[in-house]
């Protein structure tokens, strides 16, 4: 177990649709980090937030966005859902800026 | 383009043998880097990091080696074990002021009783 807790585990939902992904950062960890994981594809860096403050972006799409709240858990929102945004969505954090990033058990979304 | 690169989707290996799984970067300012174990619908797992300042880091049965020069990394295994068989993920944290972590496509190891 590391820590990092991510709900739901598994969401399935139609196309056109909203959702809301949640983190749930390790204990005393600033740093949170999400991740897409397509089938057969790496580990896609999509957006880093430390202590509040968007700090990096990778290849999210604008019609994604993620917070980090004043607790350090983040949400990342996902919106006029297609087909090709089914993917494993994984949370990670670290204490710091550039630290070992732990990872949460992932949150499997399915577009219909 | 990818600062970060595992050359091998996949490798198969008896057990009791040892695997390699290499990794190459591109970006001479990665000065930090780490192994992570994913098994299937699960997270990664840190396994094992490497800094620039040494050129060999061991963990158990799991050594790191880094070769700056060539700017080539691997990760050493013996000896291996079925439980081993899993994706393994090379990584940049970051790099030179920039906090985007770079993440290898990832090598399946199998290993075969």
């Amino acid at each position: 177990d590391s820590g990092v807790t991510q709900t739901p585990k598994h969401l399935i939902t139609a196309t056109g649709q909203r959702v809301t992904l949640r983190c749930s950062p390790r204990s005393g960890d600033l740093s949170v980090y999400w991740y897409q994981q397509s089938l057969d594809q790496g580990l896609q860096f999509l957006i880093h937030y430390y202590n509040g403050e968007e700090r990096a972006k990778g290849n999210i799409l604008e019609r994604f966005s993620a917070q980090q709240f004043p607790d350090l858990h983040s949400e990342l929102n996902l919106s006029s859902l297609e087909l090709g945004d089914s993917a494993l969505y994984f949370c990670a954090s670290s204490v710091d800026l550039s630290d070992t990033q732990y990872f949460g058990p992932g949150t499997r979304l399915t577009v219909l | 383009d990818q600062q970060v690169k595992q050359n091998s989707p996949s490798l198969s290996v008896q057990e009791g043998r040892i695997s390699i799984l290499n990794c190459d970067y591109t970006n001479s300012m990665f000065d930090y880097f780490l192994w992570y174990k994913k098994y299937p619908a699960e997270g990664p797992t840190f396994l094992i990091s490497i800094s620039s300042i040494k050129d060999k880091n061991e963990d158990g049965r799991f050594t790191v080696f880094l070769n700056k020069s060539a700017k080539h990394l691997s990760l050493h295994i013996v000896p291996s074990q079925p439980g081993d068989s899993a994706v393994y993920f090379c990584a940049a944290p970051a790099s030179g002021g920039s906090y985007i972590p770079t993440f290898g496509r990832g090598t399946s190891l199998i290993v075969h009783p």
